[in-house]
């Protein structure tokens, strides 16, 4: 069976810090996609990022991060220098290679202060 | 890029009423939409995978009587909640897919009083 694992709930922390978001999948499938959305408080959700099992180069996008190792089965996520603006929940998905539906973590909840 | 829009964005009913979530696909076709539930505080649950001109599949534990889900065109499919009740009130999101993409609804708050 297909599942994610965000362990952290909660992360708060103070503007400017560095933050990093813990996800850990399962799947039996050779062929998978990870991603990250980013839930803010009014509920839609803004897509971060998509990787392909086969593609395990870090990826970095402006203060965003994305460290993908599958010998962990882990996809990790870090915002360099935090801004209030990145208060949100933040989940992580696994997407199989044929029907499409998206698996979510628990999602975790940062909150940057200023 | 690709635009999924649902209405309404927020709805309150009385309980026992049914109410209708649509979720339209505005600038491509999508032969696969999905309805994803979110309570408070909780994650993104898949409720049921729409197929244009077929009956929706329900994830297990999903009532298919109560959530209705016609996928009538290429562009829009519809989830019924039939008599609701306040332990439905809850975040209701669809994605519909473009080829191996996947864009999501702004999403539609229920809340039945």
């Amino acid at each position: 069976a297909q599942k994610v694992t965000q362990a952290q709930t909660e992360i708060s922390v103070v503007e400017k810090e560095d933050v990093t978001l813990d996800c850990v999948y399962e799947t039996r499938d050779t062929t998978y996609y990870l991603f990250w959305y980013k839930q803010p408080p009014s509920g839609e959700l803004v897509f971060l990022i998509r990787r392909n099992s086969f593609d395990e180069q870090n990826e970095i996008s402006g203060r965003y991060s994305w460290n993908f190792q599958k010998s962990t089965s882990s996809f990790n996520f870090t915002i360099t220098a935090s801004q209030v603006v990145d208060s949100a929940v933040y989940f992580c998905a696994l997407r199989d290679n044929q029907g499409g539906k998206l698996i979510f973590g628990q999602g975790t909840e940062l909150s940057v202060k200023p | 890029g690709a635009v999924v829009s649902q209405h309404p964005s927020r709805v309150i009913c009385k309980s026992g009423t049914s109410v209708k979530i649509e979720c339209r696909s505005l600038d491509f076709q999508a032969t696969t939409m999905f309805w994803y539930r979110q309570f408070p505080k909780q994650s993104l649950m898949l409720m049921a995978t729409s197929n244009e001109g077929s009956k929706a599949t329900y994830e297990q534990g999903v009532e298919k009587d109560k959530f209705l889900i016609n996928h009538a065109s290429l562009t829009l499919s519809t989830l019924t909640v039939t008599s609701a009740h306040p332990e439905d009130s809850s975040f209701y999101i669809c994605s519909a897919r473009l080829g191996g993409e996947l864009f999501f609804g702004e999403g539609s708050r229920l809340t039945v009083l």
